[in-house]
């Protein structure tokens, strides 16, 4: 397993079209976050999954944001009508968190940077 | 809504000085302390606090919390030009009805930079 990846690594568009991110998590990790960075600030929550139920939605997260992961597995992050406050890196994470509470670390992907014309 | 303040949010030092970057946090039903070092890329994670006045180290990085002043340190001795990064704290809280946490809170970092 080499981590959480993320697909694409760049994107530019043009303003009005719609994105698609692709997250894969390492493969025994049952939990999958969504965060976006901008420069000079840390990540923002986006959303978050517990195998394939989202359980979580920021208030940050329009209604033209969309997640999903319909196996549990891999997640995608879509965004519609994109406008140039879109541009950001969008990051995604992963953890394992067992029916025991403990320690919840996240793994980072490299990240996929889009910018918005 | 949960709070997490770093300071300084950038530092310039040499070679060999030793940096105390800061993390203050207000966060209901408090979990964990996390700190992260981000380069060019993804948040690789450094350390995790759940206890007051434990200290953490690994090599020349340490770090330590105090919950009663909601506070966390993260020390760099003998700090290389390696070491210049983004350091970001992140807290954890328990989501209402959950034994575990979830969504982890970040602060904006602090951009360190270590000049030869």
């Amino acid at each position: 397993d080499t981590g959480v990846s993320q697909d694409p690594r760049h994107k530019i568009t043009k303003r009005g079209q719609n994105v698609t991110f692709r997250c894969d998590p390492i493969s025994e990790h049952n939990r999958l976050y969504w965060y976006r960075q901008t420069l000079g600030q840390g990540p923002e929550f986006l959303t978050y999954f517990q195998n394939e139920a989202q359980l979580e939605k920021s208030r940050l997260l329009s209604d033209r944001f969309s997640a999903e992961r319909p196996k549990g597995s891999f997640s995608t992050l879509e965004i519609q009508r994109t406008e140039q406050g879109d541009s950001a890196m969008y990051l995604c994470a992963s953890s394992y968190q067992g029916a025991r509470a403990g320690a919840n670390v996240l793994t980072f992907g490299a990240g996929s940077r889009l910018t918005v014309l | 809504e949960d709070k997490v303040v770093q300071s300084p949010l950038s530092l310039v030092v040499h070679e060999g000085d030793t940096v105390t970057l800061n993390c203050s946090y207000e966060v209901t039903n408090f979990r964990s302390l996390l700190w992260y070092k981000q380069e060019k890329k993804a948040p690789t994670f450094l350390f995790m606090l759940t206890s007051s006045g434990i200290e953490k180290k690994s090599g020349r990085l340490s770090s330590i919390l105090d919950k009663k002043e909601l506070s966390s340190i993260l020390n760099i001795t003998a700090t290389q030009t390696g070491d210049s990064a983004i350091y970001l704290c992140a807290v954890e809280a328990l989501g209402i009805g959950e034994t575990s946490g979830s969504r982890l809170t970040f602060g904006e970092g602090t951009q360190l930079t270590v000049n030869p």
